[in-house]
């Protein structure tokens, strides 16, 4: 069965204070994993996809990168507004499932001053 | 440029009743998706549709029912809320199956 695991669940960052996320997957065949940034009261916002191993994409402060087994979001010295709940999300490459995204349950990330 | 439209965004409904839940997309994309996010549970797929005219089901379809009106349009529909169905629901596109996703901002129902 495929599965997602995000962790921490909850992290909190002085500003400037860098860190990770990571997501450990376990799916037959990647096709591709998926960022989210997701405020309160708010749906999902995306932020990267990765296709594989090796890859790495950034966005401002953001960087995230792919393993065959993981996948990190790296936070660079972060400001309270990146304060948000991060979720991945990975993509199986086959069979009846391909399309879908399979959500982790996320990490809710506070940055304060 | 609205993007992904839901509506309602709140709505409390007592056990038994139906509702629909509207979704739409200026996004000319082809594929749409219902997921509901619970507290712990992270988001799941209830129903999407691949293109228009297709709908197939997700993780936890049960007690659900989609209809995908036109390109633009994806409804999902509640015939007998239960309490188990208190949630927040989340339309999302894509402009292909596979593609990275665009949400709507929420339904958050409560069933009582």
């Amino acid at each position: 069965e495929d599965q997602v695991t995000q962790s921490p669940e909850a992290l909190r960052l002085q500003e400037g204070e860098s860190s990770s996320l990571n997501c450990s997957y376990t799916v037959s065949g990647l096709r591709g994993l998926f960022w989210y940034r997701q405020d309160p009261g708010k749906g999902p916002e995306f932020l990267f996809t990765l296709y594989s191993a090796g890859e790495e994409k950034e966005k401002e402060r953001l960087k995230a990168t792919l393993t065959k087994k993981e996948s990190f979001l790296h936070i660079t010295a972060p400001k309270p507004e990146d304060s948000a709940t991060y979720l991945c999300a990975v993509q199986p490459d086959r069979g009846s499932t391909l399309g879908r995204l399979y959500f982790g349950r996320g990490t809710q990330l506070t940055v304060w001053p | 440029n609205a993007g992904v439209t839901q509506t309602p965004k709140f709505q409390v409904l007592k056990t038994g009743q139906s509702m629909t839940l509207q979704c739409a997309q200026d996004m000319n994309h082809n594929s749409m998706y219902w997921y509901r996010q619970d507290p712990g549970m992270g988001l799941r797929l209830i129903y999407y549709s691949a293109s228009e005219g297709t709908t197939d089901k997700g993780e936890v379809p049960n007690g659900y029912n989609v209809s995908r009106l036109n390109k633009r349009e994806f409804s999902l529909r509640l015939e007998s809320a239960a309490p188990s169905q208190t949630s927040v629901y989340f339309c999302a596109t894509s402009l292909r199956l596979g593609d990275g996703y665009t949400f709507g901002s929420g339904t958050r129902l409560t069933v009582v």
